[in-house]
């Protein structure tokens, strides 16, 4: 059964550095996104992506996100200068058309 | 605004027993409701969505629309039920952001 995958699984960063979220959705699906979730709080949305586009985005999802699809597989999180409070699990999901989402198994971003 | 609340951060009932967590939502508009489930190590999986009415793993949920809620329910726990189980609430219609509630962490004594 295809999945959604995600690398690295564990990230440890310097604050104000730049890191990279990498994510494979399922292959024949259009819509992507990330959540994250710090630790002990709720799992949050951050970004939904289609056609090459933003869909929606949160309040956290600041100047200093961004997302890509540089090629026909990868979906990117991109995080400009890393701060403390960036120290969570994120989550990258995809769903083709319904609406069920399909999760990958995390990246943990842990900034000191 | 949209809203989940999941009011047990923990549940632990004894094997064989009924299993009920609770979920209630606060939302304007016409909801699409679901469970995901996710066991130790695994990740975030889909369980229940309220549309579907499937009961899958013996788990069954129910809209409520009166009182805004979509309790998960089990007549008979199992062992392999303790997971941490995410009620969440989207939009109707396609690729519509999920909003989660807080999470319960069921534990299923022997």
């Amino acid at each position: 059964e295809p999945e959604v995958t995600q690398t690295p699984s564990h990230q440890v960063t310097q604050m104000g550095q730049e890191v990279i979220l990498r994510c494979v959705p399922i292959s024949n699906h259009l819509y992507f996104y990330w959540y994250r979730q710090i630790l002990g709080q709720k799992v949050e949305f951050l970004v939904s992506f289609y056609n090459n586009e933003i869909s929606e985005k949160s309040e956290i999802f600041d100047d200093q996100f961004s997302v890509e699809r540089p090629d026909g597989s990868n979906f990117t999180l991109k995080i400009r200068s890393t701060k403390l409070e960036d120290s969570a699990m994120y989550f990258c999901a995809s769903s083709g058309e319904g609406n069920e989402q399909y999760f990958g198994p995390g990246t943990r971003l842990t900034v000191t | 605004a949209q809203r989940v609340t999941q009011p047990e951060k923990l549940l632990s009932v004894f094997k064989g027993a009924p299993v009920e967590l609770k979920c209630n939502y606060s939302y304007s508009g016409s909801p699409e409701l679901f469970w995901y489930v996710q066991y130790s190590r695994q990740r975030l999986q889909l369980l229940l969505r309220h549309i579907s009415r499937e009961s899958i793993k013996g788990f069954t949920a129910d809209l409520n629309k009166g009182e805004t809620s979509f309790h998960l329910k089990k007549p008979f726990a199992q062992e392999e039920d303790s997971a941490m189980y995410y009620c969440a609430l989207s939009e109707s219609g396609r690729a519509q952001k999920l909003v989660f509630g807080q999470g319960t962490r069921l534990t299923i004594n022997p």
